[in-house]
């Protein structure tokens, strides 16, 4: 089975360009989630999607972020325009169902690291 | 509020010692679930197990064991006989309305 693929895996852009990161969840999956890792930290959520809709994005810098999953299966993160704080890996998950009664487990990629200079 | 405290923010041991990682959460949710993922210096993480509120029992599978003790709010994690390849950062997280993880600690199993 197919794991979560992102893409890029590395970028590297100036401060104020603009950025797109892309994942392909496994298939079958409703649930995806894209973290955002800064050096040193655990990931923290910046959104949750239940097939295309939004359950959490709550932690998601909307001035400058933003996120899509239009057909409920892959999701493209951006950033416009980035800042230096922005520097982190991009991790996507996916899972079965985001019911707390139900099994949860996510599934990770293998990151963007992204490094704005 | 969810929370998680990795304390120790690096490790570091010779080869065939056992190790003990820490884990202490926050959450005011009765129901929720607590893992813990291993991050290879690949960088994708990797799960390692999964353990509901309901269900103190201690786990083992081969060299690790999970040791859940809801009155102290800890979910400690042993690595028995290490070897080198079991370092990584390892992070503890908690999870009831969203997976919040802990700051990791650091492994680092030397030969």
């Amino acid at each position: 089975e197919a794991g979560v693929a992102q893409s890029p895996r590395y970028k590297i852009i100036e401060k104020r360009q603009s950025v797109a990161f892309w994942c392909n969840p496994i298939s079958g999956h409703a649930t995806l989630y894209w973290y955002q890792q800064i050096l040193g930290q655990g990931p923290k959520l910046l959104i949750q999607f239940q097939n295309n809709g939004v359950v959490d994005d709550s932690q998601l810098p909307k001035d400058r972020f933003s996120a899509e999953r239009l057909k409920g299966v892959d999701s493209t993160l951006k950033i416009q325009p980035a800042k230096l704080e922005d520097s982190a890996v991009y991790l996507c998950a996916s899972g079965g169902s985001s019911g707390l009664s139900s099994y949860n487990e996510q599934f990770f990629g293998p990151g963007t690291r992204l490094t704005v200079l | 509020a969810q929370k998680v405290t990795q304390a120790q923010t690096e490790i570091s041991v010779v080869e065939k010692e056992d190790v003990t990682l820490d884990c202490v959460y926050e959450t005011r949710d009765t129901t929720y679930y607590l893992f813990w993922y291993k991050q290879p210096p690949s960088g994708e993480l990797v799960f390692l197990i999964r353990r509901n509120s309901f269900d103190e029992q201690n786990e083992i599978s081969g060299r690790y064991s999970w040791n859940f003790q809801k009155s102290t709010s800890s979910f400690n994690f042993t690595i028995t006989a290490s070897q080198v390849v079991d370092s990584a950062v390892y992070f503890c997280a908690v999870r009831a309305q969203k997976l919040v993880f802990g700051q990791g600690t650091r492994l680092t199993i030397n030969p």
